[in-house]
This record gives structure tokens, C-alpha cells and sequence, in this order.
């Protein structure tokens, strides 16, 4: 089983659209989750951190299941700059700092 | 403050040449953290270091790949005989010295394609 696992998409919406992705993490003992974006052919950017009691960030809506180990990202009133990769990420198991596992990505095609 | 620097942002080379890619972190960040992402693939993990010292590269390649982050100048991730299957874009993180949860910023990136 892969360490992080998400629906590859591609997501095709139209504007103002709300769309949810999601995510499954295999260790149980992460502690730490994110939800990154990848525009074409440049560097993931921190999109927002997740946290146990689900948290917000404008459009953005980021809930966690511990118990399922399962990540969300809702994007609502979606824009046409939406349109990127975006990548579930989660700390590695290890007593050595903060590496990240990322999954594949979800692709995002926001369409006028 | 600048962000994180990549050189070079590519760089082609053919089977059995050595690759070298710099990262230079952010200001007053000492720990950095190299990933590779293949084609169609998500990012991977292959090494941390901390100035002077690698504290983990479980993720690293056992063979002709080698990572250091000297006191003084840029972090070098070193592929010496490098093959087709090296290609990839290779993106360096940084993080501040701090405890607890530190966000990583990434740099742009080095696409190194070997011919």
C-alpha cells in the first residue's frame, strides 16, 4: 500500500464550482498533514496546513479523519486559477526531522 | 528575502557523466531537504541534512548518489554516472532552525535530463 493515495483526477469543473478531493495516509502515526499545490513544471507551494478539528482558509476547507486516516480538501467557488495539481502530503515516519511523503496529485481543470 | 535557489534550473547530460545540483536555502534556514520527482510521479523523499551533517537519507539511492550541506555555501546533491533513469526534476526545501512543526520552502527546481 502506498504511503499517501489520491484520486489522480483529472477534476474537469466550471467556474464557481465546488469540488472535494480526496486522500488516505497508510501510517497511523503521522502527525503532521498538508495539502500542497503544483502548477505545471514548478515547485509544490504550501497550500494550507490540516488540523484534527478541520480548518478554513477562505475557499479553502481542510477536514482530517484520524480514525480513517483520511484527508480532505473542498474548494468552493472554484476560479479559473484554481486549475493546478494538488498534492496530499503527510510527515514520514522517522525520529529525524520533517520529511514529507507526498501523494501523486490531483489534477484540477477549472473551466470557463 | 530571497526564497530558495536552484542552480542550474536545467541541466542535460549524457549516460555516465556526474550531475551536481545546487540549492542555496533561505536566509537563516539550516536545514534542507532534497526530493525527486519523476515523470508522472509525486515527489520522493531521498535526503535531510543539516549543516554539515546527514540526518536521514533513507530515501537515497544506495549507489552514485550523495548529498552534503557544507558550513559555508550551497547544498550539493552529486549523481555520478548518471543513466537514463536519473531524469527527473529534483527540488530542494528548506526550513528554519526551529523546534516543532516547520513549514518546508521549496525551491524551483533542477530538471536534469540525461540523454
Amino acid at each position: 500500500r502506498k504511503e499517501v493515495e489520491q484520486d489522480p483526477g483529472p477534476f474537469n469543473v466550471p467556474e464557481g464550482a465546488t469540488v472535494a478531493f480526496n486522500c488516505t495516509y497508510s501510517n497511523s502515526a503521522s502527525q503532521s498533514f498538508f495539502w500542497y499545490r503544483q502548477d505545471c513544471r514548478k515547485e509544490p507551494k504550501l497550500l494550507m496546513s490540516v488540523y484534527s478539528s478541520g480548518n478554513e482558509d477562505g475557499r479553502f476547507t481542510a477536514q482530517l479523519n484520524r480514525a480513517s486516516q483520511y484527508i480532505s480538501l473542498l474548494i468552493r467557488d472554484s476560479k479559473l486559477s484554481d486549475s493546478a495539481t494538488y498534492l496530499c502530503v503527510v510527515n514520514r515516519e522517522s525520529n529525524s526531522g520533517y520529511a514529507l511523503n507526498f501523494g501523486k496529485g490531483t489534477s484540477l481543470l477549472v473551466t470557463p | 528575502n530571497a526564497g530558495v535557489m536552484q542552480n542550474p534550473r536545467h541541466l542535460v547530460r549524457r549516460r555516465g557523466q556526474e550531475a551536481r545540483l545546487r540549492c542555496s536555502p533561505m536566509k537563516g534556514h539550516s536545514h534542507v531537504y532534497w526530493y525527486r520527482q519523476l515523470p508522472e510521479e509525486g515527489l520522493k523523499f531521498m535526503v535531510y541534512l543539516q549543516k554539515e551533517n546527514i540526518i536521514d537519507e533513507s530515501g537515497m539511492p544506495k549507489e552514485r548518489f550523495s548529498a552534503e550541506f557544507p558550513k559555508e555555501g550551497p547544498s550539493i546533491l552529486r549523481i555520478q554516472q548518471v543513466v537514463r533513469g536519473d531524469s527527473a526534476a529534483y527540488f530542494c526545501a528548506s526550513s528554519p532552525s526551529l523546534g516543532g512543526q516547520e513549514t518546508q520552502y521549496f525551491g524551483p527546481g533542477t530538471r536534469l535530463l540525461v540523454l
